[in-house]
């Protein structure tokens, strides 16, 4: 089974900073990589798919990029609507599986 | 527009079994990969099935032989058995629409599962 790891595990910024999400495979994924936004109380929502490839409708300020085992979530000018949970999941394999989550907090 | 309505959670004794619904408009379950996620209480997303358009199914390890994923073509609606239900079990689960095998892009609201004596 591929173990997905995030880090860092929490984080605190400030809106208009820049912030990077690290996102590591067990095994090599290719680019079966998805990143997810979610809120406290709320289903999870998609941002970017396929390593990089943003959903429609996510703002531009989001951008993914990686291949192989190493990716990254990049969130150039953090807004106020942005602090939220992220998952990266991997879609090369089943078991599916999810890292564990960064939380992202106002400083 | 894409709906996912997911019904069926609620209290349950470990051992018990629930089935857990998941109606679909918008879109064509059976034309669809479908997900099940869960997230127990505080804690983060878990995968724990899917199916397949051609009917495939696969589990996580800590559901299989417990749990069983389908889907009735006719109600356009997805379904999660789920039996021997166990204290860990207890979370929010999700169905997810899976766009072509590579991520979810439409969730349900969610419902609530909880094993509890």
């Amino acid at each position: 089974d591929i173990q997905m790891t995030q880090s860092p595990s929490s984080l605190s910024a400030s809106v208009g900073d820049r912030v990077t999400i690290t996102c590591r495979a067990s095994q090599s994924i290719s680019s079966y990589l998805n990143w997810y936004q979610q809120k406290p109380g709320k289903a999870p929502k998609l941002l970017i798919y396929a390593a990089s490839t943003l959903q429609s409708g996510v703002p531009s300020r989001f951008s993914g990029s990686g291949s192989g085992t190493d990716f990254t979530l990049t969130i150039s000018s953090l807004q106020p609507e942005d602090f939220a949970t992220y998952y990266c999941q991997q879609s090369y394999s089943t078991p599916r599986s999810f890292g564990q989550g960064t939380k992202l907090e106002i400083k | 527009e894409v709906q996912l309505v997911e019904s069926g959670g609620g209290l349950i004794q470990p051992g018990g079994s629930l089935r857990l619904s998941c109606a679909a408009s918008g879109f064509t379950v059976s034309s669809n990969y479908m997900s099940w996620v869960r997230q127990a209480p505080g804690k983060g997303l878990e995968w724990v099935s899917i199916i397949y358009s051609g009917g495939s199914t696969y589990y996580a390890d800590s559901v299989k032989g417990r749990f069983t994923i389908s889907r009735d073509n006719s109600k356009n609606t997805l379904y999660l058995q789920m039996n021997s239900l166990r204290a860990e079990d207890t979370a929010v689960y999700y169905c997810a629409r899976d766009s072509s095998g590579w991520y979810e892009d439409y969730w349900g609201q969610g419902t609530l599962v909880t094993v509890s004596s």
